[in-house]
């Protein structure tokens, strides 16, 4: 297995440019996680989703953010505009329910808002 | 609200000598605690949990209720070890089920030779 797999690994833009991250999570995981990486506030957890429904995105700063998982093979982080606060290391990871397996991490989309 | 605090952003051992990386939480509930490291160009990976009470590459953690802490602990540090590492903590699910994971600052450990 290829892991947590993210797309683009970079991504630079100007501002009010719409942005999409995406992220393929490891088969058969039932759960995907996103972070996000800054250096004032560290790795924070914006959104995740349990079969593909969202269960918790009360970290997702602002409307401007938005998350969706269509299918279990896919989802998308979507940012409406972009503003420079924006930039970080967005990260996407997976994990499986049954007995609490550990989380699996790609390796992150650096974003760049311009 | 859990919160979790590691208070060394960098922390810099000679090869051989004994490290010791600090994380303390705070959480009303059972937490499931982790540290995650991630090397040079590579990806955040699991590097041990406290219900594992395994040893990997030599380090060890210990949770601690009464002081809320899992430090991470090594008795000889090797070059190789070189790498930022997370604390992280998480609810505890007896019967399944998956919840975010929230993480300290980091420490930044450099083995000098």
């Amino acid at each position: 297995d290829a892991g947590v797999i993210q797309s683009p690994r970079h991504e630079v833009t100007e501002m009010g440019q719409e942005v999409t991250l995406r992220c393929k999570p490891i088969s058969g995981h039932d759960y995907l996680f996103w972070y996000r990486q800054t250096m004032m506030r560290g790795l924070e957890l914006l959104i995740y989703f349990n079969n593909n429904v969202p269960i918790d995105d009360s970290g997702m700063p602002e409307d401007r953010f938005s998350a969706k998982m269509p299918n279990a093979s896919f989802s998308t982080l979507k940012i409406q505009p972009s503003e420079p606060r924006d930039s970080a290391v967005y990260f996407c990871a997976s994990s499986f329910s049954k007995g609490a397996q550990p989380q699996h991490f790609g390796d992150g989309t650096r974003l760049s808002i311009l | 609200a859990q919160r979790v605090t590691q208070p060394e952003k960098l922390l810099s051992v000679f090869k051989g000598a004994p490290v010791e990386l600090k994380c303390n939480y705070s959480y009303s509930g059972s937490p499931e605690l982790f540290w995650y490291v991630q090397y040079s160009r590579q990806r955040l990976q699991l590097l041990l949990r406290h219900i594992s009470r395994e040893s990997i590459k030599g380090f060890t953690a210990d949770l601690n209720k009464g002081e809320t802490s899992f430090h991470l602990k090594k008795p000889f540090a090797q070059e190789e070890d070189s790498a930022m590492y997370y604390c992280a903590l998480s609810p505890m699910y007896s019967g399944g089920g998956a919840d975010g994971l929230t993480f300290g600052k980091g420490t930044h450990l450099i083995i000098q030779p």
